[in-house]
């Protein structure tokens, strides 16, 4: 089965402070994983995703993630933290044939 | 390229009543999945249709029903509503079944009085 766990619905940092948002995954094939960016009152951006290529993926707006297969996770990083970057983040997986399985998300709060 | 697009964008209904709702995905997407978004439970998955076959189906109740016609644009019918159905109801397209990325549309807000 696939799943996707997302560790801290909400989390604080102060503008220009390195951003974290974790993710761990369960998969029993090798997955295909994605994070997306939801501003209020919009549908779901994609950020990046890793797709069996290199473990270190580059995504828009500065951030990046990088594929742990001994650790099962994907977590999220940006350097420097920006105003914008105020929203809700989810983790997803997904597997040949199958759906996207979606973490409960990351409401991420950035303090001037 | 359009993007995904939904309507209506905002929908008041009644307990007991039905509603509808469309989604046309982007030009060749081939792939629509539905979701369902509330603030306590993320998003739901409730099916994904390709090529006109419901190719996967989330664990919801018969009330929610969807089909795909033959442009790709997809329905998804709700009956018998009730308060819990209030929520962001959210399509998705994609080229393929499962690997390719989701492209979302900006969603349906449904409040059921």
């Amino acid at each position: 089965a696939q799943s996707v766990t997302q560790l801290g619905s909400h989390v604080s940092v102060s503008e220009g402070a390195l951003v974290l948002l974790r993710c761990n995954y369960s998969s029993s094939v090798p997955p295909y994983l994605f994070w997306y960016v939801q501003y209020p009152n919009q549908g779901l951006q994609l950020l990046l995703k890793y797709t069996s290529a290199a473990t270190l993926v580059k995504g828009i707006n500065g951030f990046e993630a990088e594929f742990k297969k001994s650790e099962t996770s994907f977590h999220l990083t940006k350097p420097s933290a920006h105003m914008s970057d105020a929203a809700e983040y989810f983790c997803a997986v997904s597997v040949p044939g199958n759906q996207f399985y979606f973490g409960t998300g990351t409401s991420l709060t950035v303090i001037p | 390229k359009a993007g995904v697009t939904q309507t209506p964008r905002y929908l008041i209904k009644t307990r007991g009543q039905q509603v509808t709702l469309s989604c046309s995905p982007i030009s060749g997407h081939r792939s629509v999945s539905w979701y369902q978004q509330t603030p306590g439970q993320g998003l739901q998955f409730l099916f994904e249709y390709f090529s006109e076959t419901q190719r996967n189906k989330g664990n919801f109740p018969g009330r929610f029903s969807g089909r795909q016609f033959s442009n790709s644009r997809s329905e998804m019918n709700v009956s018998t509503l009730e308060l819990g159905d209030s929520a962001l109801y959210l399509c998705a397209s994609s080229s393929q079944t499962g690997r390719d990325e989701q492209f979302f549309g900006p969603g349906t807000r449904l409040t059921v009085l």
